[in-house]
């Protein structure tokens, strides 16, 4: 059964900072998902990946496949970014998330 | 624009009163699921389907059914609800090799 962790569970910032978020599986997957929830509870897909790196404005994902981990990065956080972060590997029909890392960005 | 419609949003009901939760996509995807989010659990596979008239379970079915007879659909089906199955619900639909689209969720609380 794959099992994903995530860390750190919670994580205080400077805005400013540059942030990682770590991830780490325990079975061959198809695609990794980062995952934003907000505190309305809404979600939003970040990023899927299978390989390399993503960047998408301030935020970027990377995955190692060999090591079974991916670390999405916020560089210059806002605390717009404020938000829980969820990770989550698999294929097509299933996933297995892990528990969230909550990030407060400080202004 | 495209969307998951989840309905109702919130929802308060009593053991044993059957309940569905609507949830449609207007992107024309293939796959569907369900998730459960509850406090120190995160988020749990309910169900997922593949395509019309193909489902399969996800890691927590049970008390739980669903239906894909058109593409667009896939209901929740609560047959007896307990309160155990108080908690925030999510539909979500991709494609495949695409991120997954998530509905602005469901509260539910089975009193």
């Amino acid at each position: 059964k794959n099992e994903v962790e995530q860390s750190p569970q919670n994580l205080t910032a400077q805005e400013g900072e540059f942030i990682t978020i770590n991830c780490s599986y325990s079975v061959g997957i198809s695609a990794l998902h980062w995952l934003q929830q907000h505190p309305g509870g809404g979600i939003v897909s970040l990023f899927m990946l299978s390989s390399g790196k993503k960047k998408h404005g301030r935020l970027i994902a990377t995955i190692n496949i060999q090591e079974k981990h991916s670390s999405l990065h916020i560089t210059a956080s806002h605390p717009r970014d404020s938000a829980v972060y969820i990770c989550a590997s698999g294929s097509a029909r299933q996933l297995t998330f892990g528990s969230g890392t909550q990030l407060t960005v400080l202004p | 624009e495209a969307q998951v419609t989840q309905n109702p949003r919130y929802l308060i009901t009593v053991t044993g009163k059957k309940l569905t939760v609507t949830c449609s996509q207007n992107m024309n995807h293939e796959y569907m699921s369900w998730y459960r989010q509850d406090p120190g659990l995160g988020l749990r596979q309910i169900y997922y389907s593949m395509n019309v008239e193909v489902t399969d379970k996800g890691d927590v079915p049970e008390g739980y059914k669903v239906s894909r007879k058109e593409k667009r659909n896939f209901p929740l089906i609560l047959e007896s609800p307990s309160p155990n199955q108080t908690s925030l619900y999510f539909c979500a639909s991709r494609s495949s090799d695409q991120p997954q689209h998530f509905g602005d969720g469901t509260r539910l609380s089975i009193l």
